[in-house]
C-alpha cells in the first residue's frame, strides 16, 4: 500500500521561527509537491519537486523553501514564520510532474503560527 | 485560469440517496481528477477521466465528462455516512501543473 507520511500533524510555532515540515514516500516517484489548503481557496501549491536537489516555484512559493537531498524525502522550509503562515499543509508525491498521473497526498500538517 | 470550480460548496443529503457534484474548468485539459478528503486529512484519489473519455466508473462513484461545455459531474449512488467528506476536482493540461478547486462539502445524514 502506497505511504505518504509527514513528521508532524499538529505543529505551533512563534512568529519568526524557522519552520521544518519533512515528507517522505515510500513509492519511489520522482516527483514530490508541497501545498497549502486554506478554507475556500482549495489547494494551492508552494513548490515542486521532480527530481533529487531539482525543485521549481509553484503559485505561492514566497516566504517558503523546499530541499529534495534523497529521492524519497521532500522538506518543506519556513524560513521565519508568520502568522499568515497559520495553514494546513500537505504534501503529495506522483508518477508525474503535469498532473497526467493521480497524487498520493500524506496527512496533513496543521499549522499555527502565533 | 483552469481552476476547476465545484459546484454546490455544500451538500446535505440522507443515507441512500445519490449525491452530484460539478465542476467547470475554462482551458483545455488532458484530464480531471477527482479527490476526497475527510475532515482534517490528506486527499485521497478517487477516479481520474481523460479527455477522450466521456463517463468513468469505480464502484459507486460515476464520473462524466463533457469536454464542449468544460464541465464534469460526480455522482456517488447509494451514499452513506461514510461518504461524509469534501470532495475536490482537480484539471491537468498542457505543461501546467494540477489545479484543484475549492471543493464541494458533502454531509450525509444517517
Amino acid at each position: 500500500d502506497v505511504k505518504v507520511t509527514q513528521s508532524s500533524r499538529y505543529l505551533v510555532k512563534r512568529t519568526g521561527e524557522k519552520v521544518f515540515l519533512e515528507c517522505v514516500q515510500d513509492m519511489d516517484h520522482e516527483n514530490m509537491f508541497w501545498y497549502r489548503q486554506d478554507p475556500g481557496l482549495g489547494l494551492r501549491l508552494i513548490y515542486f519537486s521532480y527530481d533529487v536537489k531539482m525543485k521549481e516555484k509553484g503559485d505561492i512559493p514566497e516566504g517558503y523553501s523546499v530541499s529534495r537531498e534523497k529521492k524519497e524525502r521532500f522538506s518543506l522550509i519556513l524560513e521565519s514564520a508568520s502568522t499568515n503562515q497559520t495553514s494546513m499543509y500537505l504534501c503529495a508525491s506522483s508518477l508525474d510532474v503535469q498532473g497526467r498521473a493521480s497524487q498520493y497526498f500524506g496527512p496533513g500538517t496543521r499549522l499555527l503560527v502565533l | 485560469s483552469q481552476q476547476g470550480e465545484e459546484d454546490p460548496q455544500a451538500l446535505s443529503i440522507q443515507e441512500g440517496e445519490n449525491a452530484t457534484m460539478n465542476c467547470s474548468y475554462k482551458t483545455s485539459i488532458n484530464n480531471l481528477q477527482w479527490y476526497r478528503q475527510n475532515s482534517g486529512r490528506g486527499l485521497v484519489h478517487l477516479i481520474l477521466i481523460r479527455s477522450n473519455e466521456r463517463e468513468k466508473h469505480s464502484g459507486r462513484l460515476r464520473v462524466t465528462l463533457d469536454t464542449s461545455k468544460k464541465s464534469s459531474s460526480l455522482l456517488i449512488t447509494a451514499s452513506r455516512a461514510a461518504d461524509t467528506a469534501s470532495y475536490f476536482c482537480a484539471t491537468a493540461g498542457g505543461y501546467n501543473k494540477l489545479i484543484f478547486g475549492a471543493g464541494t462539502r458533502l454531509a450525509v445524514h444517517p
